[in-house]
């Protein structure tokens, strides 16, 4: 079955810095890749996706990139704020199934 | 709140007995998860839901139970079988459709003591 791994586990930034967050699939025929935001005690929210016939997606201040080939995709977030303090899960699904399978998660943390 | 209500918010339960946990949804989704956070561990696959009447392993079934009578809900009952209970749980539900994002509920947290 799909395994998905996520690094970093925490990530510290200066506000205005970058941030990216990588993951890697084990499952080729996986096709769907979304990443969502969980702040704390709050519920986990989509904050962008991408499919597999696209290899970048943009959203003002958050990408996604792709490799298919090498089974991995990240997170890029610019000119980063404090209230993008948060954990961030990656996932990814297989063409064959409806399990969306996590990684492990990041904790990101915006000092001002 | 999101359309997907969880019930109650915090549950404390003695060792040994059965709990079941509410997951109701007004969203006309097809599809219904749920999802066990462990710190550390990201989220993982209890138990989904594609249709009323039907419903499959994730990747953490064992000690779990699930119904799904009606399209609004899918309540996860944790069984005394369960080793290590005491977790949050986040149920989620999408349109039907392998692309289709998952929109979650506010989670509940299980104390078993």
């Amino acid at each position: 079955g799909e395994n998905v791994e996520q690094h970093p586990s925490t990530l510290s930034v200066q506000e205005g810095d970058s941030a990216v967050i990588k993951c890697t699939y084990s499952d080729s025929a996986s096709n769907y890749f979304p990443w969502y935001k969980q702040e704390l005690g709050k519920r986990p929210q989509l904050i962008i996706d991408i499919r597999s016939n696209v290899g970048e997606k943009k959203d003002q201040r958050i990408a996604v990139t792709l490799n298919k080939t090498a089974k991995h995709f990240s997170l890029h977030i610019t000119e980063t704020q404090p209230e993008d303090s948060a954990v961030y899960f990656c996932a990814a699904r297989a063409v064959n199934t409806d399990k969306l399978i996590f990684g492990t998660g990041t904790r990101l943390q915006v000092f001002p | 709140d999101g359309g997907i209500t969880q019930s109650p918010k915090y549950l404390f339960r003695k060792e040994g007995q059965n709990v079941t946990l509410s997951c109701e949804q007004n969203l006309n989704h097809d599809a219904m998860y749920w999802y066990r956070q462990d710190p550390g561990q990201g989220l993982r696959l209890i138990y989904y839901s594609q249709i009323v009447n039907d419903f499959q392993k994730g990747d953490i079934a064992e000690g779990y139970s699930v119904s799904r009578e009606k399209k609004e809900s899918f309540p996860l009952t944790v069984t005394s079988a369960q080793k290590n209970p005491t977790a949050f749980y986040l149920c989620a539900s999408s349109i039907e459709g392998r692309d289709s994002p998952l929109h979650f509920g506010n989670g509940t947290r299980l104390t078993v003591t």
